[in-house]
């Protein structure tokens, strides 16, 4: 299946650093979202950027896309214990195909107090 | 309190056994999906339905059953033929992009 892959597969940092994810995908998107995870629980939408869109900030998250690469990425800024999650990219793919969104595997996110 | 609500938050079944798995969502949203995650990877599509009466197969469908006789409703049947039944089921509902998870369904067969 058409999925993207986010980069690193985890990420450990202290408690106000900033954590840096990134996000690969295949073919041309209408939209990229990024989802939160917490153990065990299910998946909240954090942002949604357009494929006509660069960047977009909503509080702490700032999100960049580039097409011509196919990448995104997800900043947490000043990071907090409660950001400890898994982080996923989903893309809904243009052209066609499966109306759901193509989920990568995620990046595990470990704020050190 | 709107939401979308799945139960129960465990189930476990012996080999063989069907089992359905509910989904409801009161956020009066046509499009409703049911996600397959296994540990330590991303979901994948097992069906989805755009409007009640209709649904269409997704990734993974085989061995997975659905019906949406009910905008509200959207039961998932793991039948006996899925090989691997055993993983984290997430249902969401939809009006556009953005989607609406609810907790999940972990279903252990043993």
């Amino acid at each position: 299946s058409q999925q993207g892959e986010e980069d690193p597969q985890a990420l450990s940092i202290q408690e106000g650093e900033n954590a840096t994810m990134n996000c690969s995908y295949k073919t041309s998107i209408n939209n990229l979202q990024w989802y939160r995870q917490n153990s065990g629980r299910g998946l909240v939408h954090l942002i949604l950027i357009r494929s006509n869109e660069r960047e977009k900030h909503s509080g702490r998250l700032r999100v960049t896309l580039d097409t011509s690469k196919k990448s995104s990425s997800l900043l947490i800024t000043a990071s907090r214990a409660a950001d400890t999650a898994s982080y996923f990219c989903a893309t809904r793919y243009s052209g066609g195909g499966a109306d759901g969104l193509t989920f990568g595997k995620g990046t595990h996110l470990i704020i050190q107090p | 309190d709107g939401g979308i609500t799945q139960s129960p938050k465990y189930l476990f079944r012996k080999e063989g056994q069907n089992v359905t798995l509910s989904c409801e969502q009161n956020l009066n949203h046509d499009a409703m999906y049911w996600y397959r995650q296994d540990p330590g990877q991303g979901l994948r599509l097992i069906y989805y339905s755009q409007i009640v009466n209709d649904f269409q197969k997704g990734d993974i469908a085989e061995g997975y059953s659905v019906s949406r006789e009910k905008k509200e409703s959207f039961p998932l049947t793991v039948t006996s033929a899925q090989k691997n039944p055993t993983a984290f089921y997430l249902c969401a509902s939809s009006t556009g992009n953005e989607q609406y998870f609810g907790p999940g369904t972990r279903l252990t067969v043993t």
